[in-house]
């Protein structure tokens, strides 16, 4: 069965770094676009960024650009997401999901707390 | 930004009952592929989100009939024909059709 468990969430200073992974087991993770969505506390969805099965195609929301990576490792089945320029707003649960046009599985989310 | 407005954000139901959600969306979501990327999803307090319907009305594997989704180019409604205890939680819809993909705010269902 399809499973995607994210791990790196944590307590960080603003103006801090931080990487998320999410490994990816069940299904044949170099075939499948990615997806990084994240929620704040008490808020709604909000798509972040998207990478395609080779890495040739990546996108980003405005609010991540610039501070934000999104890669993978096919070979390790595993999808990153590093964050710089950590502020207050990026405080949220980040969960990972397949075929970001669809969002047809998630992981289980690591929460992200910027505060000093 | 596609801007994704749900309504009602809070719908109170009595079990049994019937129940709508309403998606409009400020863009056509037909992409180049014909298809519409209009998902629902359910989400439950401190559980990741699940998807009931994608690509407007197909259901999935494993979610009950009276979930039922509808619509077409930018007016979308899931219904739910007999809502159960376990239906309770926000229901959001997502637009897969245009970057960046966008959801609507999210309505809440909750028992009257």
């Amino acid at each position: 069965q399809v499973q995607l468990v994210e791990s790196g969430g944590g307590l960080v200073k603003p103006g801090g770094s931080l990487r998320l992974s999410c490994a990816a087991s069940g299904f044949t993770f170099s075939d499948f676009y990615m997806t990084w969505v994240r929620q704040a506390p008490g808020k709604g969805l909000e798509c972040l960024s998207y990478i395609s099965p080779s890495a040739g195609s990546i996108k980003y929301a405005d609010s991540v650009k610039g501070r934000f990576t999104i890669s993978r490792d096919n070979a390790k089945n595993s999808l990153y997401l590093q964050m710089n320029s950590l502020s207050a707003e990026d405080t949220a649960v980040y969960y990972c999901s397949r075929d970001p046009r669809l969002l047809d599985y998630w992981g289980q989310g690591t929460l992200v707390t910027v505060s000093s | 930004d596609v801007v994704m407005t749900q309504s009602p954000l809070s719908l109170p139901v009595t079990l049994g009952q019937p129940a709508s959600i309403s998606c409009r969306s400020s863009q056509s979501l037909v992409y180049s592929d014909g298809n519409t990327y209009l998902n629902w999803f359910h989400q439950r307090p401190g559980q990741s989100p699940r998807r009931l319907i994608y690509k407007v009305s197909n259901r999935d594997s494993g979610v009950p009939d009276r979930f039922s989704g509808s619509g077409s180019g930018t007016d979308f409604t899931l219904e739910i024909s007999r809502v159960e205890a376990e239906d309770l939680g926000v229901y959001y819809c997502m637009q897969g059709t245009h970057w960046v993909f966008t959801f609507g705010q999210g309505t809440k269902l909750e028992i009257k």
